[in-house]
């Protein structure tokens, strides 16, 4: 069964930074990767998917795949006050079905 | 922007009561899905739909039954409730495609006393 494992579980990281999310998984099928963005209180929503090695970049977010490795992550730029949420990965095998994360809680301090 | 809705917000029940989630979608999507979220746990997927009538089982189903009767709508069932199932439950839509994102409910938070 597909696992899926974040790290870290917390981050505290202040105004302007780069923070860095990882996300490992276990299926080497796995065919989608993403991250989902939830506010505190609030529905998760998708951030930013990724299919292929590489990179992928939207605004201040970057995904970095590697299949190879059963590892991607998710950059964010300049990080904002308003960037502080549980950040969520989530994995597809080709089914319907995602396996998601535990989830990483980013704190980001003005 | 998918809608997705959920019923009721907030519950509260006794061990041992049935207590039904229900879910609506606006946007015509053929999946869709029950989790629940607990801290330390992340979403875990209880069970899914790939259309009317239809119901599979997910990662965590013991204790739960599901119902799709028609396209919008997918209800979350809890037979004989336990302290154990007290959680956040979300539900999400989605297109039948390997890739699709998921659209979720803004969840119910149940608590099992």
């Amino acid at each position: 069964q597909q696992k899926v494992q974040q790290s870290p579980e917390s981050l505290i990281v202040p105004e302007g930074a780069m923070t860095s999310l990882n996300c490992t998984f276990s299926d080497s099928a796995s065919q989608y990767f993403a991250w989902y963005r939830q506010h505190s209180g609030k529905a998760p929503k998708a951030l930013m998917s990724i299919f292929s090695n590489g990179e992928k970049e939207e605004g201040r977010f970057t995904i970095h795949l590697n299949k190879a490795s059963l590892h991607f992550s998710l950059h964010i730029r300049d990080s904002q006050p308003s960037d502080s949420a549980l950040y969520l990965c989530a994995v597809n095998t080709g089914n319907y079905k995602y396996v998601f994360g535990a989830g990483t809680r980013l704190k980001v301090i003005a | 922007e998918a809608a997705v809705t959920q019923s009721p917000r907030n519950k509260v029940a006794v061990t041992g009561g049935k207590v039904t989630l229900s879910c609506n979608q606006t946007n015509n999507h053929n999946n869709m899905y029950w989790y629940r979220q607990d801290t330390g746990h992340g979403l875990r997927l209880i069970h899914y739909s790939y259309g009317a009538g239809s119901t599979e089982k997910g990662d965590i189903p013991d204790g739960y039954k599901a119902s799709r009767p028609s396209q919008e709508n997918f209800s979350l069932i809890l037979e004989l409730a336990t302290p154990s199932q007290t959680s956040v439950y979300f539900c999400a839509s989605g297109e039948q495609e390997n890739y699709a994102e998921q659209f979720f409910g803004p969840g119910t938070r149940l608590t099992v006393l």
